[in-house]
C-alpha cells in the first residue's frame, strides 16, 4: 500500500484562485517532499520539509507538515494556467528511497 | 548539464523478449533509482542503488534486474517481458545526505509496451 495518499485525486480551479492539496502518510518520516509532473514529462522537485519543520515557503508555494496527524498540505497561491500538472508527495522514511503517493491532478482554467 | 538521461524513450516488446533500459546522470550523485508509473498508482520503486557496485530491491522488484557498474549509469533489465510490465519507467538520482534522501532529479521517462 502507498505510504502517501493525496487528496483530492483531482482539482479544477480558475486562474487566480488558490489550490490546496493534502497528503497523508502512515509511518514516521525524515522529510516530506512535493513534486510536480507535467503531462508526459518527468517529475520535478518543488519543496522539501523536514520532520522538525512545520511550515515552509517557496515563491507561491506554501507547505505545512503536521507530524502528529501524519499529514502535509501544499498550497499554491494565485494559480496560473501553467500550474496545470499532477502533484505528488513523497516521504523519506529512512530507507534511502522516497515513497510516492498517487498524486493530485490539478487543472487551472484560464 | 544533461541531468538524468534515459534511453530509449519508447519501446514495444513482445512477451518473452528481453531488453535493457539505460539511465545516465552527470551530477556525480551517489543514489540512483528506478520507478515505474502506472495510471492512478503514482510511482512505485523497483530497485535502487546507494553507490557504485551496490543495488537493492524496492517495492516491486520481481521480473527486473539492475546493475550499477559505473557511478554515472544505472541499468534496468527485463529478462522475459510480460504484459504486466507495460508501464512508464522513470530513473532518478540524488545526492543523499546523512542517510536522508534529499531532492531527486528525474529523467523524462521510458514508455514500454509489452504485447
Amino acid at each position: 500500500s502507498q505510504q502517501g495518499e493525496e487528496d483530492p485525486q483531482a482539482l479544477s480551479i480558475q486562474e487566480g484562485e488558490n489550490a490546496t492539496m493534502n497528503c497523508s502518510y502512515k509511518t514516521s518520516i525524515n522529510n516530506l517532499q512535493w513534486y510536480r509532473q507535467n503531462s508526459g514529462r518527468g517529475l520535478v522537485h518543488l519543496i522539501l520539509i523536514r520532520s522538525n519543520e512545520r511550515e515552509k515557503h517557496s515563491g507561491r508555494l506554501r507547505v505545512t507538515l503536521d507530524t502528529s496527524k501524519k499529514s502535509s498540505s501544499l498550497l499554491i497561491t494565485a494559480s496560473r494556467a501553467a500550474d496545470t500538472a499532477s502533484y505528488f508527495c513523497a516521504t523519506d522514511t529512512g530507507r534511502r528511497a522516497l515513497t510516492f503517493g498517487s498524486g493530485t491532478r490539478l487543472q487551472v482554467q484560464p | 548539464n544533461a541531468g538524468v538521461t534515459q534511453t530509449p524513450k519508447f519501446r514495444v516488446l513482445k512477451t518473452g523478449q528481453s531488453m535493457t533500459l539505460l539511465c545516465a546522470q552527470d551530477m556525480n550523485h551517489e543514489y540512483m533509482y528506478w520507478y515505474r508509473q502506472d495510471p492512478g498508482m503514482g510511482l512505485r520503486l523497483i530497485h535502487y542503488s546507494v553507490g557504485e557496485g551496490t543495488t537493492a530491491k524496492g517495492e516491486v522488484p520481481d521480473g527486473y534486474n539492475v546493475s550499477r557498474l559505473k557511478k554515472q549509469n544505472f541499468l534496468l533489465g527485463l529478462e522475459s517481458a510480460a504484459p504486466s510490465q507495460t508501464s512508464v519507467y522513470f530513473c532518478a538520482s540524488g545526492q543523499g545526505a546523512n542517510l536522508a534522501t534529499g531532492e531527486l532529479f528525474f529523467g523524462e521517462g521510458s514508455r514500454l509496451t509489452v504485447l
